[in-house]
């Protein structure tokens, strides 16, 4: 089975702190995605990555910024966190299959900036 | 930029009963896919149907995709209380490996 991590499931921080969120996925997949969950928005792509050190600005890709160093690790970054970027944060995987584009979840991380 | 918008935004049904979910999108697609979220948890992907098909069945879920009314419908019979969660319709797009999800409809089943 495809497993993806995040590494924390709940996180605290205060406005203007940098924050790292990391996911690691173990089944060798090409793309990677995050992105950011609110009531009533549904799922927003904030960046997603197709290679190791390539990367692709999502639909709101303002005030984040991504690492991609390793295939497997995939990190969204806040600079200088603040309580608009209080949200679940998802991060997704899936293989490069033309036609076959199933995006794998990791749990989530909810995030609270305080 | 929003592509799949679902209805309704909420459901409560029985156990037993049929629950249906419709989702509208914009432009062409490659495929149409239906997730499931558990509450505070990762999504899971339940079904694809790709656009040359009109109907798709996996156990009690059966997809429809009309892609002249761009709309596809998720049928899930005989609920069941475990079924509670909310489900999103995601859209493939040509030449792209990124999904477009839509808001998701809130399905609450009570035993």
């Amino acid at each position: 089975d495809v497993k993806v991590t995040q590494s924390s499931r709940y996180l605290v921080k205060r406005t203007g702190e940098k924050v790292f969120l990391e996911c690691v996925q173990d089944m060798d997949h090409e793309n990677m995605f995050w992105y950011r969950q609110d009531p009533g928005l549904g799922l927003r792509l904030i960046y997603f990555s197709y290679d190791v050190k390539m990367k692709e600005k999502g639909d709101i890709p303002e005030g984040y910024s991504v690492s991609r160093e390793k295939k497997e690790r995939f990190s969204l970054i806040l600079e200088s966190a603040s309580t608009n970027q209080t949200s679940m944060y998802l991060c997704a995987s899936n293989p490069i299959i033309t036609g076959i584009d199933t995006q794998y979840f990791g749990p989530g991380t909810r995030l609270t900036v305080l | 930029s929003q592509q799949g918008e679902e209805d309704p935004q909420a459901l409560s049904i029985q156990e037993g009963e049929n629950a249906t979910m419709n989702c509208s999108y914009k432009t062409s697609i490659n495929n149409l896919q239906w997730y499931r979220q558990n509450s505070g948890r990762g999504l899971v992907h339940l079904i694809l149907i790709r656009s040359n098909e009109r109907e798709k069945h996996s156990g009690r879920l059966r997809v429809t995709l009309d892609t002249s009314k761009k709309s596809s419908s998720l049928l899930i019979t005989a609920s069941r209380a475990a079924d509670t969660a909310s489900y999103f319709c995601a859209t493939g797009l040509y030449n792209t490996d990124k999904l477009i999800f839509g808001t998701g409809t809130r399905l609450q089943v009570f035993p």
